[in-house]
């Protein structure tokens, strides 16, 4: 049983264009995150999000924006994409407790390609 | 969170243990070390963490001294699936997981 999944594993689309990554996990999690992982290969947080708040880097860009329908589902919309919006994308989800929150789950990753 | 310095890169053998060290000269007394691996192609994955002394799990063991300034990741008896990058966060306990980033880590090359 796949704990954290994302689709698509990859996408391909122009500048400009608005797309959304979906995010699902069936951990009974109730704290939910976006990273972003860029050529050079770091791994940035972007967003944390639980039914309680949202947490925003304060460097993501507004034309980001979680949206989570439900507990297990953390979806990403990404408005008027750029070049370097090219990246790797993975969704995480812990429990919102103490030490726990560092024990995060990560899904497999989505490969958003900009051109 | 307290900034943290690994080595970029370390080269093994099957077989062989593997000792990754990170310092934290800055970690405050409310941080826990964790450590995190990410095989290629895939998301990371939690490894082990602890706040002092040793800490053992089926997967690794974590060597933390007294003054916590830097902690040890090892790994026995590494194969050839162990190859990843490894990361050391260091963060308090209570809300730094909202804030997690993730540095270069140490990409550890296991050869036959």
């Amino acid at each position: 049983d796949t704990a954290v999944s994302q689709t698509p594993k990859y996408l391909v689309t122009q500048m400009g264009n608005d797309k959304s990554i979906k995010c699902e996990q069936n951990l009974g999690h109730d704290t939910m995150y976006w990273y972003k992982q860029d050529s050079k290969k770091f791994l940035k947080i972007m967003f944390s999000y639980n039914n309680k708040e949202l947490i925003i880097n304060e460097t993501v860009p507004n034309r980001f924006s979680p949206k989570s329908p439900d507990k297990a589902h953390l979806n990403l919309h990404i408005n008027s994409l750029e070049l370097g919006d090219s990246a790797v994308y993975f969704c995480a989800s812990s429990q919102d407790s103490g030490l726990a929150g560092y024990e995060q789950y990560f899904g497999p990753g989505t490969r958003l390609t900009v051109t | 969170l307290a900034k943290t310095t690994q080595p970029i890169s370390m080269d093994s053998y099957e077989g062989q243990e593997v000792n990754i060290t990170c310092s934290h000269n800055n970690i405050a007394t409310n941080d826990y070390i964790t450590w995190y691996q990410q095989f290629p192609s895939q998301g990371p994955r939690f490894i082990i963490q602890g706040y002092k002394t040793k800490v053992t799990n089926e997967v690794a063991s974590l060597f933390i001294p007294a003054d916590r300034k830097s902690s040890t990741l090892s790994l026995p008896r590494v194969s050839l699936s162990d190859t990843a990058v490894y990361y050391c966060l260091v963060g308090p306990f209570s809300g730094g997981y909202n804030k997690l980033i993730f540095g270069a880590g140490t990409r550890l090359a296991v050869h036959p």
